[in-house]
């Protein structure tokens, strides 16, 4: 298994409140992304980034913010939670260029409750 | 905006049996298809990919299909077993300054009873 790490594995929080998720690697990949899973719409795409301090945003990027200051880690935050923003949390990351294109390693999820 | 969708949220197998799960996508500049399976409380795990210019390519007790001409891409699992049980999904990449931007289908749960 890739080694990366998620934490904290769940939260419960309450609307108006900070969330930070973390997501550590142990690969050096370069890249590195933040989906959410929600039913019905499969994974969706947060912010993703391709090496300290560049990142960029993705499909549903709206209320999250996200920083990458070294290789090993990238950071989600909610600034401000909303009970939309509940749901699982997955960090994936990969490989430079040379991989295969899209094999994405997926860490373990973190499931977020905003009440 | 374009996405990939599947035909059947969910299927039902008895052991042994090979299993077929359907996918269509959309978006006609794709160039990259893969394969994940999800088990309950796991993040998604690779099975399979293709590129769009193959139509098949096999894996081991897996074979993925590629027909371009309806944009229609399907997942055969041989003699499922068990352990297959999870659910799967197809994903889609553009490729180029895509890399690693993914959009996933919605998922098809496969049961495989014993």
């Amino acid at each position: 298994d890739a080694g990366i790490t998620q934490s904290p594995r769940h939260k419960v929080t309450e609307t108006g409140t900070p969330v930070t998720l973390r997501c550590h690697q142990t690969e050096n990949h370069r890249y590195m992304y933040w989906y959410r899973q929600d039913p019905g719409h499969g994974l969706r795409l947060i912010h993703y980034s391709y090496g300290v301090k560049d990142t960029d945003k993705g499909e549903v990027s709206d209320g999250y913010s996200v920083s990458r200051s070294k290789t090993e880690d990238f950071l989600l935050t909610l600034e401000s939670a909303t009970s939309s923003q509940t749901s699982v949390y997955f960090c994936a990351i990969s490989e430079s260029v040379g991989s295969r294109t899209g094999e994405l390693f997926f860490g373990e999820g973190s499931r977020l409750t905003v009440l | 905006g374009e996405s990939v969708g599947l035909h059947l949220p969910t299927l039902s197998v008895q052991e042994g049996d090979n299993s077929i799960i359907n996918c269509a996508y959309s978006n006609s500049a794709s160039d990259y298809f893969i394969w994940y399976k999800q088990e309950s409380g796991k993040g998604p795990q690779f099975i399979i990919d293709i590129r769009s210019n193959m139509d098949k390519r096999q894996g081991q007790r897996v074979t993925v299909l590629l027909n371009k001409t309806v944009k229609h891409l399907s997942l055969q699992i041989a003699a499922t077993q068990p352990g297959d049980s999870a659910v799967y999904f197809c994903a889609e990449n553009a490729g180029g300054t895509s890399y690693g931007k993914l959009t996933f289908g919605q998922g098809t749960i496969l049961t495989v009873h014993p």
